[in-house]
């Protein structure tokens, strides 16, 4: 089956630097990458995605980058604030045409904290 | 305003009981999941449901049962059978069965005393 490794597991960064969190999959039929921020005592939310035909995609100070090669992926966060501060889960989904579901296999998570 | 509820928040449990934790969703969508989190780990697949009176046992079922008698609604019962319950439990749901977003609820904290 698929396997997410995610790191850092924790990253610390100054208020305006950016923020790197790296995720490779081992699975080559993975197409659908989501990101999900969880903040403290809440449900995870979807704050970006890349299918597996998109190189980088952007929105506003967040982007994510595909390596479909290398089977890794990225979510860059600029311009940090404090309320980036939560954990970020990234997470791999396997393609196919055929109906059925399709297992999302999550990363263990990185907490962010923005020091203001 | 659509969305996914889970209740309660906090959930207390003598050990040997069974509990129940519930999750209702209003976003039409056909497919529901049930995950835990435990501290350091990412989310581990419970059970799912990609439609109504049909639910498939996830990576770590046992201890676990559910239903989904209707499409908005997929509770959770966390039995006795469960060597090791407290955790963080979320709900979600999705449009259909192939890769998209999963709407996630706000979670239900489960503690065994």
């Amino acid at each position: 089956g698929e396997n997410v490794e995610q790191h850092p597991s924790t990253l610390s960064v100054q208020e305006g630097d950016s923020a790197v969190i790296k995720c490779t999959y081992s699975d080559s039929a993975s197409n659908y990458f989501p990101w999900y921020k969880q903040e403290l005592g809440k449900g995870p939310q979807l704050i970006i995605d890349i299918r597996s035909n998109v190189g980088e995609k952007k929105d506003q100070r967040i982007a994510v980058t595909l390596n479909k090669t290398a089977k890794h992926f990225s979510l860059h966060i600029t311009e940090t604030q404090p309320e980036d501060s939560a954990v970020y889960f990234c997470a791999a989904t396997p393609g196919g045409n055929s109906g059925g579901y399709q297992k999302v296999t999550f990363g263990t998570g990185t907490k962010l904290q923005v020091i203001p | 305003d659509g969305g996914i509820t889970q209740s309660p928040k906090y959930l207390f449990r003598k050990e040997g009981q069974n509990v129940t934790l519930s999750c209702e969703q209003n976003l039409n969508h056909d497919a529901m999941y049930w995950y835990r989190q435990d501290p350091g780990q990412g989310l581990r697949l419970i059970y799912y449901s990609q439609i109504v009176n049909d639910f498939q046992k996830g990576d770590i079922a046992e201890g676990y049962s559910v239903s989904r008698e209707k499409k908005e609604s997929f509770p959770l019962t966390v039995t006795s059978a469960q060597k090791n319950p407290t955790a963080f439990y979320l709900c979600a749901s999705s449009k259909g069965q192939r890769g998209g977003e999963q709407f996630f609820g706000p979670g239900t904290r489960l503690t065994v005393l």
